[in-house]
């Protein structure tokens, strides 16, 4: 079964802090991993989608990584306003590729 | 360029009572997709349409959940009757094509089951 495994649950961080957040995956043929950013009270914002072990994207301080088993999503010196929770989800390459997120990770960065 | 559009914004009804979400995907976006978010999860695909026709509908309880997406553009959730368990957030999101994997998210709607 395809599964999606956030660590930590929670991040607590001092602005400029840099820190990493894992996801653990297990899926059968995967199409892409994605990772999403919610703000409390709004839906999730898609932040990058990876494809293929090895693959990086970055945008302004964030930049997310890829193996076959994992992903991370790295920040560097954070602000304040990178609080927020952060959702990794995963998609097969057959069936009708539905998102498997996992649970999130609660990043706050305090100023 | 708008947002997928949702309403209401927050909705609290007695259980055993309808109620229904209204969803407005982005312009040109003909794949359309209902979650359901429980407090501290992430989210979980009830339904996905393609244009018009429904092709996942595999974990929408339809004892007393149904969908609709007629002309291919706006979608209505409904829940009917609506049970405590049903209490969470419920977000509508869209993609551009069948093979597009970037869906965007609207708000959601916040449901308070009494």
């Amino acid at each position: 079964e395809d599964q999606v495994t956030q660590s930590p649950e929670a991040l607590r961080l001092q602005e400029g802090e840099s820190s990493s957040l894992n996801c653990s995956y297990t899926v059968s043929g995967l199409r892409g991993l994605f990772w999403y950013r919610q703000d409390p009270g709004k839906g999730p914002e898609f932040l990058f989608t990876l494809y293929s072990a090895g693959e990086e994207k970055e945008k302004e301080r964030l930049k997310a990584t890829i193996t076959k088993k994992e992903s991370f999503l790295h920040i560097t010196a954070p602000k304040p306003e990178d609080s927020a929770t952060y959702l990794c989800a995963v998609q097969k390459n057959t069936g009708f590729q539905k998102l498997v997120f996992g649970t999130g990770t609660r990043l706050l960065v305090s100023p | 360029e708008a947002g997928v559009v949702q309403s209401p914004r927050y909705k609290i009804i007695e259980k055993k009572q309808p109620v229904a979400f209204w969803c407005n995907p982005i312009s040109g976006h003909n794949t359309l997709y209902w979650y359901r978010q429980n407090l501290g999860q992430g989210p979980e695909l009830l339904i996905r349409y393609e244009n018009e026709e429904a092709v996942d509908d595999s974990q929408l309880p339809k004892d007393r959940f149904s969908a609709e997406r007629l002309k291919g553009v706006d979608s209505t959730l409904k829940i009917q009757p609506a049970e405590l368990g049903d209490s969470a957030v419920y977000l509508c999101a869209s993609s551009f094509g069948r093979g597009s994997y970037e869906q965007y998210f609207g708000p959601g709607t916040r449901l308070t089951v009494t």
